[in-house]
């Protein structure tokens, strides 16, 4: 299965800044995920990342809020904009396994915006 | 899109029983479903996954079942240990979407 390197792993931030989150795969991946844990939560899905094209948004996700870029087939990059409070969550990235089976994710970033 | 329901939210046993963990989906065109265990701190590691075609997959104390008609899929664990202690999440995807869509959790607890 695929390795990723997330970083920062944690990060406390000032409200009106904005975050870059950066993903490293170890190999080629054609789709990379984006998904937000708040606190004793489960993970829900932010976007969709391909090379090439814009990112796909979930309902209740916009670009100008979390811009993401891809540009190759091992890196993406989730910016969270404008922070305020509520945007304290972990963060994650995710990646397809070896026929679009077994999901691995990145180590996540930890982020309180005070 | 997909929903997919989990419960129990937590869910309390003896060491050496066994636990049992329920999902239901929503969109009969999901053919994977993965389980994870997160532990306190950590990203979320897949323990087992099965796919439409199969019913039933065993990893030694794990094992999944899959009713496809009922749209329902289930996590057993057997002789449950201490380490076994930490949140569970099932997941659906497939079909069109290739993104996995997760369930709300169950939080588990063996204890000694």
């Amino acid at each position: 299965s695929a390795v990723i390197s997330q970083k920062p792993s944690r990060d406390i931030c000032q409200r009106g800044t904005s975050l870059t989150i950066q993903c490293q795969v170890d190999s080629q991946v054609t789709m990379m995920f984006w998904y937000r844990q708040q606190p004793g939560q489960s993970l829900t899905l932010i976007a969709t990342a391909n090379q090439g094209s814009e990112a796909t948004y979930e309902s209740g996700f916009v670009i100008d809020k979390f811009p993401i870029s891809r540009p190759n087939l091992t890196f993406s990059t989730l910016t969270v904009s404008n922070m305020s409070p509520e945007d304290s969550s972990i963060y994650l990235c995710s990646v397809e396994g070896e026929g679009n089976y077994g999901y691995t994710f990145g180590s996540g970033t930890r982020l309180t915006v005070v | 899109g997909e929903n997919v329901e989990q419960h129990p939210s937590t869910l309390s046993v003896q060491e050496g029983d066994s636990a049992v963990i329920k999902c239901t989906y929503s969109d009969s065109a999901s053919n994977y479903f993965p389980w994870y265990k997160q532990e306190l701190g950590k990203r979320p590691q897949l323990i087992i996954d099965i796919r439409s075609n199969v019913g039933e997959k065993k990893d030694q104390r794990i094992a999944v079942t899959l009713n496809k008609t009922a749209k329902h899929f289930s996590l057993h664990i057997t002789e449950t240990q201490p380490e076994d202690s930490a949140v569970y999440f099932c997941a659906a995807g497939g079909g069109s979407a290739r993104q996995l869509t997760f369930g709300s959790g169950t939080q588990l607890t063996v204890l000694p």
